[in-house]
């Protein structure tokens, strides 16, 4: 079976620093990745997804993540993050197999910005 | 866009008491599920359905049931509540593709107290 580990429960940085959070896979073959964005009382965001081709993707909010096979990795970056950014977020991971369309999610990155 | 509803965003409910949690999608979406969210444990699937009346065991299946007998509205039933049962309950939906695994839209959420 799938597995996710995001390795930072809870992560700091400035308004205006770069970020990257971690996502880590576990899956024999090229699994479908998902980056998803929860504010404080809200559901879920998709942020961006890889499904195949360019390894490093584009999302919403100036997001972007780089899918590494070697590294069997999915990390989320920002060059600059505002003070909007500051929420929870999820990286998930689906196999592809017709019939069984389930994500299994990681436990979640907190985000806070300081000024 | 998608929208998922969730029919209460906060509820509170007594020991024993059959709770019923609902769930509405306007996007003629095939698949539906049903997550619960803890601090520290992430989203953890308690069951989905890939079609009306269809349904299968998630992660979490116990002391839950569901029931959907119309493509748009997915329930989740707690036939007999207890207080490890008080979470937040995500409710999502996704278009089925032949296992391509589709981006999950997310309801905002319903916080369940049992008291």
């Amino acid at each position: 079976a799938q597995s996710v580990t995001q390795p930072d429960i809870h992560i700091t940085v400035s308004e205006g620093a770069s970020l990257e959070l971690r996502c880590n896979y576990s899956y024999g073959a090229t699994p479908y990745l998902f980056w998803y964005v929860q504010s404080p009382g809200q559901g879920l965001q998709l942020l961006l997804k890889y499904f195949s081709g360019d390894t490093l993707v584009q999302g919403i909010k100036g997001f972007e993540a780089e899918f590494k096979r070697s590294q069997s990795s999915f990390n989320l970056r920002k060059p600059s993050v505002h003070w909007s950014d500051a929420a929870e977020y999820f990286c998930a991971v689906g196999r592809p197999n017709f019939g069984n369309e389930k994500l299994t999610f990681g436990t979640g990155t907190r985000l806070t910005i300081i000024p | 866009d998608v929208k998922v509803t969730q029919s209460s965003r906060y509820l509170v409910k007594r020991t024993g008491e059959k709770v019923f949690l609902e769930c509405v999608q306007d996007m003629d979406h095939e698949n539906m599920f049903w997550y619960r969210q803890d601090p520290g444990l992430g989203l953890r699937l308690i069951y989905f359905s890939y079609d009306v009346k269809m349904k299968e065991k998630g992660d979490i299946p116990e002391g839950y049931s569901v029931s959907r007998e119309k493509k748009e509205r997915f329930s989740l039933i707690l036939e007999s509540a207890s207080t490890n049962q008080t979470s937040m309950y995500l409710c999502a939906s996704s278009l089925s593709s032949r296992g391509r695994n589709q981006p999950q839209h997310f309801g905002d959420g319903t916080r369940l107290s049992i008291l």
